[in-house]
């Protein structure tokens, strides 16, 4: 399969870490990136090149990747983490996917 | 800091044609590579279309090729996508959103987005 496949929800409490995982067959082979967006807002670029975080963004989202996981991990949820989160990758030259996306609920 | 701002969403019947556009502000545009994104009603992201720098190179999701088209005046800093032979699942939000393109494809600057709505 060429798609990217994540939980469709997962719920922490605050202070937790939270870990959202992103299957797919490319990822041995391809980066991914990871988005936030937040209800009513638009999508924010948290994490590019499997781990590098993109400017500006708070030193508690860090991202990995073995396989064909990519994982974005949340250190020390915080109520403003509330929202959905995308990975992102490149399945070959001009064909991009985005994973169905997790919903984060922080309760 | 560059902005992108979207026009041209509204509402079309099924088999209509629409035409987007992206305005950007500042003067590095034309360096850009640059997407069309969107997100259907309570649905995830679906990367749609892509075009080069310079317009020279463009790619289409599978789910548009042949009905939509985009394009760029780098002299007016716009990007447009032509959607023609709408269908009610293309009822969307439509974001255009700066592409980077090495060593991977990810977006890192997004517009507001504008809803597109086919429906009879």
């Amino acid at each position: 399969s060429s798609g990217l496949t994540q939980p469709p929800s997962l719920s922490m409490s605050p202070g937790q870490t939270a870990r959202i995982t992103c299957s797919g067959d490319a990822l041995p082979n391809q980066y991914a990136s990871w988005y936030q967006q937040k209800p009513g807002q638009v999508p924010v670029l948290l994490i590019y090149r499997d781990t590098e975080r993109s400017s500006g963004i708070p030193e508690r989202f860090s991202g990995s990747s073995s396989g064909t996981i990519a994982t974005l991990t949340i250190s020390g949820v915080q109520a403003e983490d509330e929202a959905d989160y995308y990975c992102q990758s490149t399945v070959s030259i001009g064909t991009v996917v985005f994973g169905g996306g997790t919903t984060l609920t922080v309760l | 800091q560059v902005q992108l701002v979207e026009s041209g969403g509204g509402w079309v019947k099924p088999g209509g044609s629409l035409r987007l556009s992206c305005a950007a502000s500042g003067s590095t545009f034309r360096n850009f590579y640059m997407s069309w994104i969107r997100q259907a009603p309570g649905k995830g992201l679906e990367w749609i279309s892509y075009i080069s720098s310079s317009g020279t190179t463009v790619y289409y999701a599978d789910s548009v090729k042949d009905r939509f088209t985009i394009s760029r005046d780098n002299a007016k800093n716009s990007l447009d996508l032509q959607m023609d032979s709408l269908r009610a699942d293309d009822t969307a939000v439509y974001y255009c959103a700066s592409t980077r393109t090495t060593p991977n494809w990810y977006f890192d600057l997004w517009g507001r987005g504008t809803l597109v709505t086919v429906s009879s």
